[in-house]
């Protein structure tokens, strides 16, 4: 199993700032994929990173893919309640077709 | 129209009952997930199928069984539910070959007393 740590845990902002949270791994990964996952729903895709050092923007939400392919983050400009949710990461294709989510880190952005 | 859709939304129940939760995708997707989300919110895969056919099995008690009648389809059947099967349980279905995106119905919460 592949294992991914998220940081940190949980992160309780103002609305306005700015925030980055992290996926981190021991193991190299062809592509890793970010979710966001609102209370009471499932999680969503937002995006997918698939070279190394790669940049993707969606909106105000920059994700990046670490050089060695090894690592993942998410930094958010001026974030807004909306972005409220726990955001996951996990390897797009890992052995045996499985996918093992990050332990996830909780956003909170008050108004 | 909902792309997975899973019913019930909540399901309370006595230890020691049999329960089951239905899902259904009109993506036309071939690859059908159970996953469990803990309190911590750590989201585990527990069974995955591939038109109709099991391809993961993670370390999942014998009370859990899925049941898949079309590649459209995957319930899961917990028998002598126990307190710590209470979590949310999501079904997800992808189309594989395009990266595995995953895509979830909004969660079964199951609460066993």
């Amino acid at each position: 199993t592949q294992l991914l740590e998220q940081s940190p845990q949980f992160l309780s902002i103002q609305e306005g700032e700015n925030l980055t949270v992290y996926c981190n791994s021991s193991s190299v990964f062809s592509s890793l994929q970010w979710y966001r996952q609102e209370p009471g729903e499932g999680p969503v895709l937002l995006v997918t990173v698939v070279t190394g050092g790669e940049v993707k923007k969606l909106k105000r939400l920059t994700f990046q893919f670490g050089d060695a392919r090894k690592d993942s983050s998410l930094h958010i400009t001026a974030a807004q309640p909306g972005d409220t949710g726990l955001y996951l990461c996990a390897p797009s294709k890992a052995a045996g077709n499985k996918l093992t989510f990050g332990g996830g880190t909780r956003v909170l952005v008050k108004p | 129209d909902t792309a997975v859709s899973q019913t019930p939304k909540y399901l309370v129940t006595q230890m020691g009952n049999d329960k089951s939760i239905k899902c259904e995708q009109n993506l036309g997707h071939d690859t059908m997930y159970w996953y469990k989300q803990d309190s911590k919110k750590f989201l585990k895969i527990m069974f995955s199928y591939n038109n109709k056919e099991l391809i993961i099995n993670e370390t999942v008690p014998n009370r859990f069984s899925p049941k898949s009648p079309d590649k459209a389809h995957l319930n899961l059947h917990i028998n002598s539910l126990e307190l710590g099967d209470s979590a949310v349980y999501f079904c997800a279905s992808s189309q594989r070959g395009l990266g595995e995106k995953l895509f979830f119905g909004s969660g079964t919460q199951l609460s066993v007393l």
